[in-house]
């Protein structure tokens, strides 16, 4: 069974970055096939972020327009995921997921992050 | 993108009853590889998303037997052939063969 932990600040300013990262257990970050980070605003549906392929092939939604990164520490065995120049539209519970190829098949318990103006 | 367009959005089930949620993709689902990359996800009040279902119609480990995905194409089906209180939540159908991964709108069940 794979657990999936999301962390980092709940609270970011408006312009500034929002850095999460996700630790696994039961299941290298590093040997996982296909990790993303998907998010839900309050009270609303999903929308996927972005993912990292095992290879380090990333992809990210369009809609971000580049302030996106997301990356594996293999050092850590994290992922991470940044997003730059947040504005309240992004304030969301975020989620990692992964690990394996048919998507998404175990999700962390997310984290609320709200952006402050 | 694709669209993922659910049916019904809200569903009143009575208990021990049977449930069907429709999930329909503005484009086929087939990939390169012959696979269909669909899946049906459950979130229940205040937690994560749990996927029950991959690649259309096989079951996660640890999903009840009562839970059951089928389609192809464009029209896709999660049934539940006898509901629980714990089927509550919200139920979401997501596509991955075509860039970017899309949801649909999500399909809230609750108890009559």
């Amino acid at each position: 069974q794979v657990q999936l932990q999301e962390s980092g600040p709940g609270l970011v300013e408006a312009s500034e970055t929002l850095s999460l990262t996700c630790t696994a257990s039961g299941h290298s970050i590093s040997s996982g096939y296909y990790w993303g980070w998907i998010r839900q605003p309050p009270g609303m549906g999903l929308e996927w972020i972005g993912s990292i392929y095992q290879n380090g092939v990333v992809q990210y939604h369009p809609s971000l327009r580049g302030r996106a990164t997301i990356s594996v520490d293999r050092s850590k065995d994290q992922l991470s995921l940044n997003l730059y120049s947040v504005t309240g539209a992004d304030t969301a519970v975020y989620y990692c997921a992964g690990p394996g190829a048919s998507y998404f098949d175990f999700w962390g318990q997310g984290i609320l992050v709200t952006v402050s103006s | 993108e694709v669209v993922m367009t659910q049916s019904p959005l809200s569903l009143s089930v009575t208990l021990g009853q049977p449930a069907s949620i429709s999930c329909r993709s503005s484009q086929g689902l087939v990939y390169s590889d012959g696979n269909m990359y669909l899946i049906w996800l459950h979130q229940r009040p205040g937690q994560s998303p749990r996927r029950l279902i991959y690649r259309v119609f096989n079951r996660d480990s640890g999903v009840p037997d009562r839970f059951s995905g089928s389609g192809s194409g464009t029209d896709f089906t999660l049934r539940i052939s006898r509901v629980e209180a714990e089927d509550v939540g919200v139920y979401y159908c997501m596509q991955g063969t075509h860039w970017p991964p899309t949801f649909g709108q999500g399909t809230k069940v609750e108890i009559k």
